[in-house]
């Protein structure tokens, strides 16, 4: 079974601060997707990764592919009171087929940003 | 923008009686997901179509859960009976997958309360 594990699980911080959101696995994808949840709202994409090492940048948050496409990460410089939300990574299972599109989701990251 | 749209937003109703969630996916888009969120399980998929057809409903309690496509436009998540545990929110999803890495469109969800 492949798992993604996310941390942290919360993060509280103070408008203008930098953080970094960990999303790990002993299992390799063939993409990595990071989407953001506001409150009564269905997650939305924010990137798609799908080579070893790749980066994206999106404003002001970077996100990288780890080489081995085991892992990622969520880099937001300079925090604002809009960034607050849950963030998830979700995994597409490697293999000669991508089983009909099926993602597997980290528990996600709730990020509040105090002003 | 095109988008996903779930109803009811919300429901409240007490244990055993029939639930039925409604899904409208992006029209074009050939693959459908229903997910349940809880703070303890996070997001969780509990089945998913191709072209109106099951490709995996491995993640539903088969006793009291089903999931149909009975056309293009309609997706339809039934519990019968519900019971309190099944209290989350349930989300929808749609895309396009002729090949892998694409990404999945959200609903805003259905809230359901058993009680």
């Amino acid at each position: 079974t492949q798992l993604l594990e996310q941390s942290p699980q919360f993060l509280s911080i103070q408008e203008g601060e930098n953080l970094t959101v960990y999303c790990n696995s002993s299992s390799v994808f063939s993409s990595l997707q990071w989407y953001r949840q506001e409150p009564g709202e269905g997650p939305v994409l924010l990137v798609t990764v799908v080579t070893g090492g790749e980066v994206k940048k999106l404003k002001r948050l970077t996100f990288q592919f780890g080489d081995a496409r085991k892992d990622s990460s969520l880099h937001i410089t300079a925090a604002q009171p809009g960034d607050t939300g849950l963030y998830l990574c979700a995994g597409g299972p490697s293999g000669i087929y991508n089983q009909g599109g099926k993602l597997i989701f980290g528990q996600g990251t709730e990020l509040s940003v105090k002003p | 923008d095109a988008r996903v749209t779930q109803t009811p937003r919300h429901k409240v109703t007490e244990m055993g009686q029939e639930v039925t969630m409604r899904c409208q996916p992006i029209l074009g888009h050939n693959t459908v997901f229903w997910y349940r969120q809880t703070m303890m399980q996070g997001l969780e998929l509990l089945a998913y179509f191709r072209n109106r057809a099951p490709l995996d409903d491995s993640g539903m309690p088969k006793d009291r859960f089903s999931a149909e496509m009975p056309d293009a436009t309609l997706a339809t998540l039934k519990i019968q009976p519900s019971e309190p545990r099944d209290s989350a929110v349930y989300f929808c999803a749609s895309g396009f997958f002729a090949v892998s890495n694409q990404p999945q469109h959200f609903g805003d969800g259905t809230r359901l309360s058993i009680l």
